[in-house]
């Protein structure tokens, strides 16, 4: 059974950090694309990043291109967003979501989600 | 870049059926798409994958009342029978060389 574990949410001043990881089980990690996918409160689902299987190309939404930063590590079944400079506007619940292939396309199963709340 | 349009809500009684529509912008019409579903207060949840011959690709455990169709630009998702459990946000999702893209939702509410 495929299994995606977000973690690592929380609250963080403006200009603050953080780092979101995704735990994967019951399917080879490294054969998937894998996407960060956010929801601010009361909004629509926003795609934010995507790396492929063998973590070789990534891909950024121009909102969070030069502040985030996604990655993974196959030995560890771990997918990771981290997130620098953020912004009010990046507050939101943060989603990881596998990919159907090993190259970037649409995701077939998600995490439950961890959320991200950006104040002072 | 691609664009996915959909109604912002929807509603249709217990027992009815209600078709869905998301529309690829122009120039985008054989990209497939992937339906989610994300019920009140829960993640999203894959329904399914509509590519523009009409084929759907259903997720494991996705009722016989949920299918999918296409044409031209636009994609389908059609909810036969009704239950109060499918009162949720519907999205559907494209992609291109790397980058994803949703559809603004459509909230469909049971009546």
């Amino acid at each position: 059974e495929v299994q995606l574990l977000d973690s690592g949410g929380g609250l963080v001043q403006p200009g603050g950090s953080l780092r979101l990881s995704c735990a994967a089980s019951g399917f080879t990690f490294s054969n998937y694309a894998m996407t960060w996918v956010r929801q601010a409160p009361g909004k629509g689902l926003e795609w934010v990043s995507s790396i492929n299987g063998s973590g070789g190309s990534t891909f950024y939404a121009d909102s969070v291109k030069g502040r985030f930063t996604i990655s993974r590590d196959n030995s560890k079944n771990t997918l990771y967003l981290q997130m620098n400079s953020l912004r009010a506007e990046d507050t939101a619940v943060y989603y990881c979501a596998k990919n159907e292939y090993i190259s970037v396309a649409g995701s077939d199963y998600w995490g439950q989600g961890t959320l991200v709340t950006v104040s002072s | 870049q691609v664009v996915l349009t959909q109604s912002p809500s929807a509603s249709a009684s217990l027992g009815a059926s209600v078709k869905l529509t998301c529309t690829l912008s122009s120039g985008h019409s054989s990209y497939a798409i992937a339906w989610h579903q994300q019920q009140p207060d829960k993640g999203p949840r894959y329904l399914m994958k509509v590519n523009n011959y009409g084929y759907h690709n259903k997720a494991d455990g996705i009722p016989d009342r949920f299918s999918g169709s296409s044409s031209g630009a636009e994609r389908y998702l059609t909810i036969s029978s009704l239950q109060s459990e499918d009162e949720a946000d519907y999205y559907c999702q494209t992609w291109g060389t790397g980058i994803q893209v949703f559809g603004g939702g459509t909230k469909l509410t049971v009546l």
